[in-house]
């Protein structure tokens, strides 16, 4: 079964600066990865994906994920972050075959606090 | 397009009772996700629907959690004899296509504001 890890709960940076929330997963190939933004009292919004080819994927907002297979990583990164992004960021991973690619697995979400 | 409809956004309910979400899918999509975020945790799978059909339900609790997408209406997840353990938001979400033959904008779902359900 696959599983992901964000292994920071919270995150503050300040406005201007980069940014890289690191997700790493645990999966027997490679897996279909995407990165989720909820703001407060909000649905998710997909960021980004990826799913083969190019291993850096650019989202929406500006940002972008690089996926390394050999670190079985997928960190979302942003060069200069700006104070609407404060939300809390969830990576998830869905399996490479038919019948439960959906079944999205969903780490634990790093809060982002973007101080001014 | 009004993306994934979710209600109630709020659901307040006593110990007992009986709470019932529904979900109505983007257009042109038929496939139907919930997922239950506990606080302070992320999004755990419960059951995934096609029109008449449980796919996979390997996520929902054995006991007083069902689900159903039928032919006409919303998606409802019902929770019956609610107890304080079910208090969470839960998120519905719809896609368009599945498997992995079907690349592009396959395999990504679409997530609805979600209900909060609190029980007292």
């Amino acid at each position: 079964a696959q599983s992901v890890t964000q292994p920071d709960i919270h995150i503050t940076v300040s406005e201007g600066a980069s940014l890289e929330l690191r997700c790493n997963y645990s999966y027997g190939a490679t897996p279909y990865l995407f990165w989720y933004v909820q703001s407060p009292g909000q649905g998710l919004q997909l960021l980004l994906k990826y799913f083969s080819g190019d291993t850096l994927v650019q989202g929406i907002k500006g940002f972008e994920a690089e996926f390394k297979r050999s670190q079985s990583s997928f960190n979302l990164r942003k060069p200069s972050v700006h104070w609407s992004d404060a939300a809390e960021y969830f990576c998830a991973v869905g399996a490479r075959n038919t019948g439960t690619a959906s079944k999205l697995t969903f780490g634990t979400g790093t809060r982002l606090q973007v101080t001014l | 397009n009004a993306g994934v409809m979710q209600n109630p956004r709020h659901l307040v309910r006593r110990r007992g009772q009986e709470a019932r979400l529904r979900c109505s899918p983007m257009k042109g999509h038929s496939h139907v996700y919930w997922y239950r975020q506990l606080p302070e945790e992320g999004l755990k799978f419960m059951v995934y629907l096609q029109k008449e059909n449980i796919i996979d339900e390997s996520g929902m609790p054995k006991e007083r959690f069902s689900a159903e997408f039928p032919k006409e209406g919303p998606s409802i997840l019902r929770i019956q004899q609610v107890v304080r353990g079910d208090s969470a938001a839960y998120f519905c979400a719809s896609s368009q296509t599945f498997g992995t033959e079907h690349m592009g904008g396959a395999n990504v779902l679409t997530f609805g504001a979600g209900s909060r359900l609190t029980v007292l």
